[in-house]
């Protein structure tokens, strides 16, 4: 079962436009990663968030985490064409257990 | 180079057979992980391992086998392939058995099995 799901399913946008993805979960967490896989490509970990933060910034991604709604979002500003990949988030379980849960993604398609 | 190498990079096989999916990782990473990545599923966990000797099952273990005699290695057997292990498998490591280290991945094993 998944813990967190991604939304939208797909999303594209023109070069320069700002793209924003939102991964939802169900049970309370420690932390959640957002992770981008080029096509036929390993996944790459992008930002990590712990569940005491609500926002974090790593050069053009924001990330913002809000444990009351239980979800998070990924906002990319100033999209290129090499920003089309597909993004996960990925959970672990608030309990402490060890497994990391990925969503089945959002494809992010940016038309230069 | 530090990183982590899956082999082989593309399989084709037939139902029944054996096959051994092969990943090893340079950076003395405790945790090894394997996944299987289907359209419409994410990623789901098949095995991990967190330490030499020592593994457990993930999500969707049945059908697979692992093992882990040295840190660096840890390859996946599908003993007896089956159309639905049809899929992209990913091997990935991390420093931590929590959800606050980054789990670093190979670029996949795309394994066809007609």
């Amino acid at each position: 079962s998944q813990q967190g799901e991604e939304d939208p399913q797909a999303l594209s946008i023109q070069e320069g436009e700002n793209a924003t993805m939102n991964c939802s979960y169900k049970t309370s967490i420690n932390n959640l990663q957002w992770y981008r896989q080029n096509s036929g490509r390993g996944l790459v970990h992008l930002i990590l968030i712990r569940s005491n933060e609500r926002e974090k910034h790593s050069g053009r991604l924001r990330v913002t985490l809000d444990t009351s709604k239980k979800s998070s979002s990924l906002l990319i500003t100033a999209s290129r064409a090499a920003d089309t990949a597909s993004y996960f988030c990925a959970t672990d379980e608030g309990t402490g257990g060890f497994k990391t849960i990925f969503g089945a993604g959002t494809r992010l398609f940016v038309k230069a | 180079d530090a990183g982590i190498t899956q082999s082989p990079r593309y399989k084709i096989t037939e139902t029944g057979r054996q096959v051994t999916l092969m990943c090893h990782q340079t950076w003395s990473h405790s945790y090894m992980f394997w996944y299987r990545q289907d359209l419409g599923h994410g990623l789901r966990l098949i095995y991990y391992s967190a330490a030499a000797d020592i593994t457990d099952k993930g999500e969707v273990p049945d059908g697979y086998v692992v093992s882990r005699s040295k840190t660096e290695n840890f390859p996946l057997t599908l003993e007896s392939a089956t159309r639905s292990q049809t899929s992209v498998y990913f091997c990935a490591s991390s420093d931590s058995r929590l959800g606050n280290q980054p789990q670093h991945f190979g670029d996949g094993t795309r394994l066809s099995i007609l």
